[in-house]
């Protein structure tokens, strides 16, 4: 089972580029999600989407973008990068049939210098 | 302010001996927790949870125990075995949350080393 997949795994970028990390799942779930794991901080919540087509905001968006045109895909954005987005990013998702569990990725390691 | 805390950012066990992880919340109206495990350079993966209507759930080596007046929750392993040393995060939700965001407040994590 494919689960939650993230492209890419390691990516390095310079200040001001952007670029777009992928997140796809095979579960039909309606729910996905994007977090940020940093040294002592914890998952932090990015945006998330309860389905195709609704997207919002969650604890810390400043500096990302996202969309959901589908049910399977759920891009992050980051417009111009800067040094404090060197971080991990986490895809997740669910379904209402799970309750509040979500299921994560295997993660995206960023690295912005 | 922190409303999911584990306070221990480290623990080491013997294997074989049982492991505690602690958590403390400060929302009362948190009504579902849970317990990832993550290996470095993976995904958190999913563990254990407890509905606010229990006070222990159990599923193998692994139980966790909610003092809800407390405010409390516990994880406990046992036997601990080399494969349980991960980063273990404790997450709470408001399970009343729908259509919203999932909810779920996570711990800044216990890194858990299983001494042979």
């Amino acid at each position: 089972n494919a689960g939650v997949t993230q492209t890419p795994k390691f990516q390095v970028l310079k200040t001001g580029q952007s670029m777009t990390l992928q997140c796809a799942q095979d579960m039909n779930h309606e729910y996905m999600s994007w977090y940020r794991q940093d040294p002592g901080m914890g998952l932090r919540l990015i945006h998330y989407s309860v389905g195709a087509g609704i997207t919002d905001q969650g604890e810390v968006p400043n500096g990302y973008n996202v969309s959901r045109s589908t049910t399977e895909d759920f891009p992050l954005r980051l417009l111009s990068a800067a040094p404090s987005q060197t971080s991990v990013y986490f895809c997740a998702s669910k379904t209402t049939l799970s309750g509040n569990t979500i299921y994560f990725g295997e993660g995206s390691w960023l690295t912005v210098v | 302010d922190q409303q999911v805390k584990q306070n221990s950012p480290s623990l080491s066990v013997q294997e074989g001996r049982i492991s505690i992880l602690n958590c403390d919340y400060t929302n009362s109206m948190f009504d579902y927790f849970l317990w990832y495990k993550k290996y470095p350079a993976e995904g958190p993966t999913f563990l254990i949870s407890i509905s606010s209507i229990k006070d222990k759930n159990e599923d193998g080596r692994f139980t966790v125990f909610l003092n809800k007046s407390a405010k409390h929750l516990s994880l406990h392993i046992v036997p601990s075995q080399p494969g349980d040393s991960a980063v273990y995060f404790c997450a709470a939700s408001l399970m009343g949350s729908g259509g919203g965001a999932d909810g779920l407040t996570f711990g800044k994590g216990t890194h858990l080393i299983i001494q042979p």
